[in-house]
């Protein structure tokens, strides 16, 4: 496979459930991102991992649990969320997180919180 | 506090004519500027970019122009297609103490009607 590519690709989960998503760039980039998107809202960075190092969360709840166990792949825990933390999950890689590389996506994990 | 906006949700334009996509930022320390291209089911994909320090940059069909004094990007698509349907991504490039941030706009819908 190449790009960047994510699983599942939709989830349905309750609100006591436990759940992973799952991240996988084969571009041989360092830097690594999960996005959030609302419908008709812009994507919102959530956590940014460069050389395996979180280097960013931006205010996230602790619900969310984001995991860089190598710079190919990229994790998000999810526990005990809440019906508005339905939304499109998007993982992002670039070269790096400085300069002005562009940043490749996945297609995204569709999530919905009952 | 919504520092890329686009204004327009979407827009409806006949095949073989420019489709004009707008962007407007308020943060004059955007220093880079990127448009990107998301079909349904796909994550968003690179399109074009600018660097502050031009007003316009060319790539086949697709020219992005800046006006730094307006705080304003433009996307001209010419001439438009109708495989060109998609939600189009303004974001612009900030520099955190990490690394580079992308900022994105909220997207707007172009139609493409053949």
């Amino acid at each position: 496979e190449t790009g960047v590519t994510q699983t599942p690709r939709h989830l349905v989960m309750g609100m006591t459930n436990k759940k992973s998503l799952k991240c996988e760039q084969h571009l041989g980039h360092n830097a690594m991102y999960w996005y959030k998107q609302s419908a008709k809202k812009p994507l919102e960075l959530m956590f940014v991992y460069s050389l395996e190092e979180r280097v960013e969360n931006n205010s996230v709840p602790s619900r969310f649990s984001p995991e860089c166990p190598n710079s190919s792949h990229l994790f998000l825990h999810l526990h005990t969320l809440q019906p508005e933390d339905s939304a499109l999950y998007l993982c992002a890689s670039s070269q790096d997180n400085r300069g002005t590389y562009e940043q490749y996506f996945g297609p995204g994990t569709r999530l919905t919180v009952t | 506090d919504q520092q890329v906006k686009q204004n327009s949700p979407s827009l409806s334009v006949q095949e073989g004519r420019i489709s004009i996509l707008n962007c407007d930022y308020t943060n004059s320390m955007f220093d880079y500027f990127l448009w990107y291209k998301k079909y349904p089911a796909e994550g968003p994909t690179f399109l074009i970019s600018i660097s502050s320090i031009k007003d316009k940059n060319e790539d086949g069909r697709f020219t992005v122009f800046l006006n730094k004094s307006a705080k304003h990007l433009s996307l001209h698509i010419v001439p438009s297609q109708p495989g060109d349907s998609a939600v189009y991504f303004c974001a612009a490039i900030r520099s955190m103490e990490y690394g580079n941030k992308l900022v994105f706009g909220a997207g707007t819908i172009l139609r493409v009607k053949s």
